[in-house]
């Protein structure tokens, strides 16, 4: 079946470390991916996307990383703040899946004070 | 800019019954997808409508159904509640179909007792 990532671990950090969320994904044709963060009560928040002729994008305080041999996303988040403690996932796209988003199950960020 | 609009925000229904979920897209957003979230399977994606059409549809039974309406508003319907149809329901819009960023809203959370 589709399926993206990992059963929700959970990642501490220290605030002000930096942060690494991993993920694997399934299919090799996929060519676009994307990662979301939600918190508690509301819907997943676009974080930053980066497409297969890619591999590495970055925004404001996050870098994300596609390694297509292997399969795998990472999300870096710069000088983690108390803010940043949300579910965070992946998801990956492709026209096998219809073009539609196939998220993985999410990591927890717990960011310690 | 408003966001996406999800009503109801709680709802609490029986076995048997059925149930109607409202979604109005961010102004200009003309396609619209469903996605159903539980703790056990994540984020799994119902169907998506663009310009009044079903461009995709996931692997949910047949008492998921939903329409778009020709100011891209979109609701999704369930019949026959069971148990297991308790979740978070979450409505996502962007310009155009396929593979790009989609803004969610806060969900439905649907109990069924």
């Amino acid at each position: 079946g589709e399926s993206v990532g990992l059963h929700l671990p959970t990642l501490s950090v220290q605030e002000g470390d930096n942060s690494i969320i991993n993920c694997a994904y399934s299919n090799s044709a996929s060519d676009y991916f994307i990662w979301y963060k939600q918190e508690s009560g509301k819907g997943p928040q676009f974080i930053i996307d980066i497409r297969s002729n890619m591999d590495k994008r970055q925004g404001q305080r996050v870098t994300v990383l596609l390694n297509k041999t292997v399969k795998h996303l990472s999300l870096q988040i710069a000088a983690t703040q108390p803010g940043d403690s949300a579910v965070y996932f992946c998801a990956e796209s492709s026209m096998e899946y219809g073009n539609k988003l196939v998220f993985g199950a999410g990591t927890i960020l717990r960011v310690k004070s | 800019k408003a966001g996406v609009t999800q009503t109801p925000r709680y709802l609490i229904k029986t076995r048997g019954q059925q149930v109607t979920l409202s979604c109005s897209p961010i102004s200009g957003h003309r396609s619209v997808s469903w996605y159903q979230q539980t703790p056990g399977q994540g984020l799994q994606f119902l169907f998506e409508y663009f310009s009044e059409t079903q461009r995709n549809k996931g692997n949910f039974p047949g008492r998921f159904s939903g329409r778009q309406f020709s100011n891209s508003r979109s609701e999704m319907n369930v019949s026959t509640l069971e148990l297991g149809d308790s979740a978070l329901y979450l409505c996502a819009s962007s310009v155009q179909s396929g593979a790009n960023v989609l803004t969610f809203g806060a969900g439905s959370r649907l109990t069924v007792l």
